[in-house]
């Protein structure tokens, strides 16, 4: 069945230091992939998402491209902030399905 | 612009005893999905409903039951609690677009959840 793999954390880092996230997924067909994130006591919220083979997602200086040749999708930005401190989830959708398959999450820990 | 809300907050069981967890959607959301999100874990897909009726379920017991009503919001009850069952609950609301079918691009948007603990 689908599947997401995603790097364990914590991941710490100064701010202003280069991130990445790495993701990786299994999936029949050509599923949507999202990244989600979740501030300390607050619910999950899309950060971004791409939906066919080559696309770029971008929000908020996150970046993240579907590679299908790869079957990655991972996360990047180029200056960490404090408040980027959360748990980020890696997410897909396969065709034809209803629900979203996650990664287990990848706690960012940015010090100042 | 209300988003996803969801009651009560908290709560705690014991084994044994059933629990009722409720959601009221994003304005202008007809679908709702419930996931279960054990600690330091990814959320894991229970169901979801649409035109109150469950369109998909994932891989959980029967204990796990839900039901929407006309106004759209949703109920996710469990019975005969295990200490396993301790987990954030999480409800997701989308419209039909962003929900299902091939066209579907998934988009969810969650509450804050319901945090269950069984004793």
């Amino acid at each position: 069945g689908n599947s997401v793999t995603q790097m364990e954390g914590p991941v710490t880092l100064s701010e202003e230091a280069f991130l990445t996230i790495n993701c990786t997924y299994t999936a029949t067909g050509y599923p949507s992939l999202f990244w989600y994130v979740q501030y300390p006591g607050e619910g999950l919220q899309l950060l971004l998402k791409a939906t066919k083979a080559d696309d770029k997602g971008s929000n908020k200086g996150f970046e993240a491209t579907y590679r299908k040749e790869t079957t990655s999708f991972h996360l990047e930005k180029g200056s960490v902030q404090v408040s980027d401190s959360a748990v980020y989830f890696c997410a897909l959708k396969g065709t034809g399905f209803q629900k979203l398959v996650f990664g287990t999450g990848t706690r960012l820990l940015v010090s100042p | 612009d209300a988003g996803v809300t969801q009651s009560p907050t908290h709560l705690i069981k014991t084994r044994g005893q059933q629990v009722t967890l409720r959601c009221s959607p994003k304005s202008g959301h007809d679908t709702v999905s419930w996931y279960q999100q054990a600690l330091g874990q990814g959320p894991q897909f229970i169901f979801q409903y649409y035109e109150e009726e469950e369109r998909q379920r994932g891989n959980f017991p029967d204990r796990f039951s839900g039901h929407q009503f006309p106004n759209y919001s949703s109920e996710l009850n469990v019975n005969a609690l295990l200490l396993g069952d301790s987990a954030l609950y999480l409800c997701a609301s989308s419209s039909p677009e962003l929900a299902g079918g091939p066209l579907g691009t998934g988009e969810l948007f969650f509450g804050e959840g319901s945090r269950l603990t069984v004793l």
